[in-house]
């Protein structure tokens, strides 16, 4: 059970570069979410999913896409990347289900550190 | 509007006690969380407690909440150097995570 897994790691984009960060989760949760951490403003939502084949905009979703054609994977596109965009992204997920009050614990995913220059 | 507010950083000494702070403006809040961030890794879940309670104690962790000052602690008790981490407070409405508003984070110093 590998819980929230995040490829890449690290990368290094040029302005104007696209690249998709990938996120999978093996614990069958239905919502899933993509955040960006950046320092002293904590984690902000840039999408969400609430289950397989559906997507919505989050509090900063300028500049990203994102899609969920499978249960288990939720991919963060950045078409033209802005040094704006330099920042780490964490990928989370959820249960739907409401169980001993757990319902919204968040999983995390160990984050990908995006630099753009 | 929605906002959650925590100080930057905390420093203690080792097998002192920790008090993070933190306060929230949603009063519909259903749950209250804490989220520790070790250095390199993603947020994980370190306890949590629901708004009709005023304190939740789980070993070393003691969460307290006053809702009618919607003030939120979580006092960590003989803190050790591993303690040493960036802890997130986090309300929600308990209607999804997407309803989940995070903390800028504390971040916790632990002098040996």
């Amino acid at each position: 059970n590998a819980g929230v897994t995040q490829t890449p790691k690290f990368r290094v984009l040029k302005t104007g570069q696209s690249m998709t960060l990938l996120c999978a989760q093996d614990m069958n949760h239905e919502y899933m979410y993509w955040y960006r951490q950046d320092p002293g403003m904590g984690l902000r939502l840039i999408h969400y999913s609430v289950g397989e084949g559906t997507t919505a905009k989050g509090e900063v979703p300028d500049g990203y896409n994102v899609s969920r054609l499978k249960k288990q994977n939720f991919l963060l596109g950045l078409e033209s990347a802005a040094p704006s965009q330099t920042s780490v992204y964490f990928c989370a997920s959820s249960s739907a289900l409401r169980t001993s009050g757990r319902s919204d614990t968040q999983y995390f995913g160990p984050g990908t550190r995006l630099t753009v220059l | 509007g929605e906002d959650v507010e925590q100080s930057l950083f905390l420093s203690v000494r080792e097998g002192d006690s920790s008090v993070i702070n933190c306060t929230y403006t949603d009063s519909s809040s259903t749950y209250l969380y804490w989220y520790k961030q070790e250095p390199g890794a993603g947020l994980q879940l370190l306890t949590y407690i629901f708004s009709n309670m005023d304190m939740k104690q789980d070993q070393r962790l003691t969460v307290l909440l006053n809702k009618k000052d919607k003030h939120l602690s979580l006092r960590i008790a003989d803190t050790q150097t591993g303690d040493s981490a960036i802890y997130f407070c986090a309300e929600s409405k308990g209607t999804g995570g997407f309803k989940t508003i995070f903390g800028a984070g504390t971040r916790l110093f632990v002098k040996a």
